[in-house]
């Protein structure tokens, strides 16, 4: 299955909105996660199941889904929501990633 | 306080082999799927393989299976992966990776990385 990101990259300013698209190439149902890697370190799950925000992510991320189109929404960006964005799918194996987003701040 | 710890990275020459193992401490291993996954320079993620909590399921990439082999100890909560036949493209920065409770292809808790280089 092939997870299509987008954009690959968006600059945007503290306290903006912002969205990041992954498309399915087949359905995945909910079977999808989000992750923010930043240089130099772990990957973070952010959000799994679509929508469900992993424990001590803050409430400004939320993921959605409608059919083979999931949305990653940062409300209100902060100075540390800097890195790459990727999307997972874990409906079926091999398991596969967006090609990510990197989010710079303004 | 969950701890992922690989080892066993470096430089390995084109056909030759590398190990790398995970130690993991903090959680109850032996109920855990856990995984492989690699980030090649300049690149985004790329799953490598996962292994079920009893070591009986196997799952490999396109890009290692016939390679690679993923196995575990869960006497001494180790995991490994044992790559065979390493090509120039095999060059990343390798995670281990604990899959979540109930949701075991999401990964919940990743080691520092392991960097292996493939090159003559």
């Amino acid at each position: 299955i092939h997870m299509t990101q987008s954009p690959s990259s968006v600059s945007a300013s503290v306290g903006d909105r912002v969205t990041i698209s992954c498309r399915a190439s087949q359905g995945i149902d909910n079977w999808l996660a989000w992750y923010q890697h930043k240089p130099g370190k772990v990957p973070k799950l952010l959000i799994y199941a679509a929508s469900i925000l992993q424990d001590g992510v803050p409430s400004r991320f939320s993921g959605s889904e409608s059919g083979t189109d999931f949305t990653l929404t940062i409300n209100s960006l902060q100075p540390e929501d800097f890195g790459t964005y990727y999307c997972q799918q874990t409906n079926s194996f091999p398991l596969t990633f967006g090609g990510g987003t990197k989010v710079e701040i303004k | 306080e969950v701890q992922l710890l690989e080892s066993g990275g470096g430089l390995v020459q084109p056909g030759g082999s590398l190990r790398l193992s995970c130690a993991v401490s903090g959680f109850i291993f032996d109920t855990h799927v856990m995984s492989w996954v690699r980030q090649a320079p300049g690149k985004g993620l790329e799953w490598v393989s996962t292994i079920g909590s009893s070591g009986a399921s196997t799952f490999y990439a396109d890009s290692v299976k016939g390679r690679a082999t993923i196995s575990r100890d869960n006497s001494n909560n180790m995991f490994y992966l044992q790559m065979n036949n390493v090509r120039a493209e095999d060059t990343a920065v390798y995670y281990c990776a604990k899959g979540k409770s109930g949701y075991p292809y999401y990964f919940d808790f990743w080691g520092q990385g392991i960097l292996v280089t493939v090159s003559s």
